[in-house]
């Protein structure tokens, strides 16, 4: 069985600072997909970045970027240069090819001025 | 990006009534379609899995009978909660991908349905 593990329920940062969000995850499967969604208030569910097993190269969109680490089953999402606007609930997810999305419980940011 | 449109946003109905939310995608022909279900300060959690075509797969725990699911059409997707009850008060989401492009998942704004 897939299994997604986010171990901070909550987090907090200073507005400009750097937060990383930690995921671990389990799976049978040697290739999967890996992604961090963001939930803002609007409850609007926006992919952030997502990161396919096969690819060692470590993901960045802009300020975001996933330290994937296979072997260990984690993938930790840092984001840089904190905005306000980043403030949400953050759900790691688990994607075994033909299989169904796994999400993680959430990890809730807030940004702080 | 591409667009899923669910609709209606909030919904408020009467115990033993019947509602139905609408999942449509509308740029892109959607072979398979999710529907989640999300309690407030927790995860999303998968319900079924609609291919279009084809009855939908359900997740262990979920009635079929009561949360009937349609996807008819290659952009759209309906979810009709059967006698709907207070405990079934909850925000819905649906989301779609296109058959082999499974890391292309695209959601919908989410329907807040409150049962009296």
């Amino acid at each position: 069985a897939q299994t997604v593990t986010q171990s901070q329920p909550e987090m907090s940062v200073q507005e400009a600072e750097t937060v990383t969000l930690s995921c671990t995850y389990d799976t049978s499967e040697n290739n999967y997909y890996l992604f961090w969604y963001k939930q803002p208030p609007s409850r609007q569910m926006i992919l952030v970045i997502r990161q396919e097993a096969y690819k060692q190269q470590n993901a960045t969109e802009n300020r975001f970027s996933v330290n994937f680490q296979k072997a260990a089953k984690s993938f930790s999402l840092k984001i840089s240069d904190s905005q306000l606007g980043d403030t949400a609930m953050y759900f790691c997810a688990l994607d075994n090819y033909g299989q169904n999305f796994v999400f993680g419980p959430g990890t809730r940011l807030s940004v702080l001025p | 990006g591409a667009v899923v449109s669910q609709h209606p946003s909030r919904v408020i109905c009467k115990s033993g009534t019947s509602v139905k939310i609408e999942c449509r995608s509308l740029d892109f022909q959607a072979t398979t379609m999710f529907w989640y279900r999300q309690f407030p300060k927790q995860s999303l959690m998968l319900m079924a899995t609609s291919n279009e075509g084809s009855k939908a797969t359900y997740e262990q725990g979920v009635e079929k009978d009561k949360f009937l699911i349609n996807h008819a059409s290659l952009t759209l997707s309906t979810l009709t909660v059967t006698s709907a009850h207070p405990e079934d008060s909850s925000f819905y989401i649906c989301s779609a991908t296109v058959h082999g492009e499974r890391e292309k998942l695209f959601f919908g704004s989410g329907t807040q349905l409150s049962v009296l």
